[in-house]
């Protein structure tokens, strides 16, 4: 199976309320991913989990937690939602950082209003 | 850090004909190249990787030219049908050694027409 799974497919979300993104994939691969894409936006990288390591991207690192609790899951944690916030989510894994294929799931749209 | 430029945004063409997406990167030490194919409600999926010792790459219907001198990275589809229809992306990557975080383009939404 290299599906990438991403639930939910949709979110409502109110203005200061938290939000909790979930992914997964069973390919055992060691690195996961967020992006957040806007239209006509590239997607822009939030985070990547490599084994257990989080890296959070300098500019977005205040704004979003996650958690790896195993090699398959991966959350995506917004303590307080902002309209700006509204966006896809693309979850993606690879089997290594860079140089490998990225697997991506069918994204989490999320509005906040 | 790394740029990518992708063009054009929007490409329509007729079934038959041939479309060109081209991707221009900023980095020198750039190694790894991605073409991504996105249809509606699915997400990303490889179209093909490219090494950067690698010029020309030849897929199912489509063809990725890689112009070092230039940084530049093109696919091109030969004869288009309907069913290419989809937002392709680029995504370019740095050795191992180094910055391990691909950078995409803004995707390029490309219609076929019958």
């Amino acid at each position: 199976d290299t599906t990438v799974k991403q639930n939910p497919r949709y979110k409502l979300a109110r203005v200061g309320k938290p939000v909790n993104l979930i992914c997964s994939q069973t390919m055992n691969h060691d690195t996961m991913y967020w992006y957040q894409k806007k239209p006509n936006q590239a997607p822009k990288l939030l985070l990547f989990y490599y084994d257990k390591i989080l890296n959070r991207e300098a500019d977005t690192f205040e704004k979003f937690q996650s958690s790896r609790p195993n090699n398959s899951f991966c959350s995506l944690y917004i303590g307080s939602a902002g309209l700006e916030y509204s966006a896809m989510y693309l979850c993606a894994s690879s089997r290594d950082r860079g140089q490998a294929e990225q697997f991506f799931g069918p994204g989490t749209r999320l509005t906040v209003l | 850090g790394e740029q990518v430029e992708q063009r054009p945004p929007h490409l329509s063409v007729r079934e038959g004909d041939s479309a060109v997406i081209i991707c221009t990167y900023t980095d020198p030490n750039s190694y790894y190249f991605f073409w991504y194919k996105q249809e509606p409600g699915a997400g990303l999926q490889l179209l093909m990787k490219v090494f950067s010792s690698t010029e020309i790459n030849e897929g199912q219907g489509f063809t990725v030219l890689l112009n070092k001198k230039d940084k530049q990275l093109s696919l091109n589809l030969t004869a288009a049908h309907p069913g290419d229809s989809a937002v392709y992306f680029c995504a370019v990557s740095l050795t191992s050694g180094g910055n391990y975080k691909p950078t995409f383009g803004k995707g390029t939404s490309l219609v076929v027409h019958p």
